[in-house]
């Protein structure tokens, strides 16, 4: 069955430290995957998908098949990268149903 | 574009009653999702819409309905509520033309069942 796992409930670091947040997942097919991120008192909003090979606010991920992950990295995290991180993988055939992992709280330190 | 829009934001009702949430899309999109979000379950999706038909369904009881009007608008429906049914419900709309979209979600109705 698809599956998406965060293994971390919480990550915290300091300011300036690199961030890894892990992502894996389980499918049978070619994986669609996304990031979202929910910041405090704001809605969830996508962060970045991995089709399209981008860094948003200098994050990126990703996709490795061979270990099926997708994790979500930053060299240098920031105060206000301090939020609920989300992985989420699309459950494939005509729909827009994305399965979820139970998210990352990542907090930055000053 | 306005983004996005839930209504009621708050909600609370007794066990055995029947609710229903609203949704707005952005103007455009046919494409509306819902999803439950727990602090146990995390994320879980419903149901999905687009152009008044469900597309896609979750794995939740049949307590669970919901439908989409004409212009797009979304409502979800859940009779004889439950305590475990108190949660956070999101919904989310895209243009809906292809599959992995981006989704731009509402910021929630939270429910809570006494």
């Amino acid at each position: 069955a698809q599956r998406v796992t965060q293994p971390e409930k919480l990550l915290s670091v300091f300011k300036g430290a690199p961030v890894e947040l892990k992502c894996n997942y389980s499918y049978s097919g070619s994986p669609e995957l996304f990031w979202y991120v929910q910041y405090s008192r704001q809605r969830l909003q996508l962060l970045l998908r991995h089709i399209s090979r981008e860094s948003i606010k200098g994050f990126t991920a990703d996709l490795n098949k061979g270990e099926t992950s997708f994790h979500l990295k930053k060299p240098f995290a920031q105060e206000e990268d301090s939020a609920m991180y989300y992985c989420a993988l699309w459950d494939g055939g005509a729909t827009n149903k994305l399965i979820f992992g139970t998210g990352t709280l990542l907090a930055v330190q000053p | 574009k306005a983004g996005v829009t839930q209504t009621p934001r708050y909600l609370i009702k007794t066990r055995g009653q029947q609710v229903t949430l609203s949704c707005s899309p952005i103007s455009g999109h046919r494409s509306v999702s819902w999803y439950q979000q727990t602090p146990g379950q995390g994320l879980q999706f419903l149901f999905e819409y687009f152009s008044e038909t469900q597309r896609n369904k979750g794995n939740f009881p049949g307590r669970f309905s919901g439908r989409q009007f004409s212009n797009s608008r979304s409502e979800m429906n859940v009779s004889t509520l439950e305590l475990g049914d108190s949660a956070l419900y999101l919904c989310a709309s895209s243009l809906g033309r292809t599959a992995q979209e981006t989704q731009y979600f509402g910021p929630g109705t939270r429910l809570l069942v006494l």
